[in-house]
């Protein structure tokens, strides 16, 4: 299976700050078919995941551009500039590109 | 608007089976498909399976002989069953939508199996 290994665990910011996710896989994340399928989701305490960035650096529908998502091959980071309350919670990266599909382990984003 | 909605028993004895449905609108399951995702209390998530849209199957292989995933389309709806459960099965199980990354969830239900 393919590891997924995210950090920090945890990520004190303030509000207004930035914050940077990384995320390394175990092996390239790069399809047959030329896409990389790598995401990423914030999960808000007592919510559902919600989807922020698909397939390295897609933001979602009606996702703020102040998340960005990069990176390529086993590396990728997600980026939070000007920190919100509402962004606060827990951050996973997941791979679609290799069975079993994998999540990272999270990333607790909270106030300093 | 795309909705997704988690139905089944909150607790389940152990070695029992497992059913729970997912009850898709907003999008036909010939088009997309869904996707089960548990998290156990506090912890992580955890990929199950998916229904393809042209009603395929793909499993996650710690789970495959316990697990199988279905479809009615007329009724728009996946259904899961995991057989021989046990305690550390208890989780929220969530069905999503998978298309660039599962886009939308349904809100959860969470199921706990009793010893």
């Amino acid at each position: 299976d393919v590891v997924m290994t995210q950090t920090p665990v945890s990520l004190p910011v303030s509000l207004g700050g930035q914050a940077s996710i990384s995320c390394r896989s175990s092996q390239s994340l790069v399809h047959s078919n030329g896409n990389t399928y790598l995401h990423w989701y914030l999960q808000k305490p007592g919510q559902s995941p919600q989807l922020l960035i698909y397939r390295v650096s897609n933001r979602f529908s009606g996702v703020p551009d102040r998340f960005s998502g990069s990176g390529s091959g086993t590396d990728f980071t997600l980026k939070i500039s000007r920190v919100e309350p509402e962004d606060l919670g827990d951050y996973y990266c997941l791979q679609s590109t290799h069975f079993p599909y994998t999540f990272g382990a999270g990333t607790k984003l909270e106030l300093k | 608007q795309v909705q997704l909605k988690e139905s089944g028993p909150v607790l389940v004895q152990a070695s029992e089976t497992l059913s729970l449905t997912c009850t898709v609108s907003g999008f036909s399951l010939t088009n997309y498909g869904v996707i089960w995702v548990r998290q156990p209390p506090g912890k992580g998530l955890e990929w199950m399976g998916i229904i393809w849209r042209n009603g395929n199957t793909d499993y996650n292989s710690a789970l495959k002989s316990r697990l199988s995933i279905n479809r009615d389309t007329s009724k728009s709806q996946v259904f899961l069953k995991m057989n021989s459960l046990q305690t550390d099965d208890t989780a929220i199980y969530y069905c999503t939508r998978g298309y660039g990354g599962f886009d939308y969830w349904g809100q959860g239900v969470m199921v706990t199996v009793s010893s």
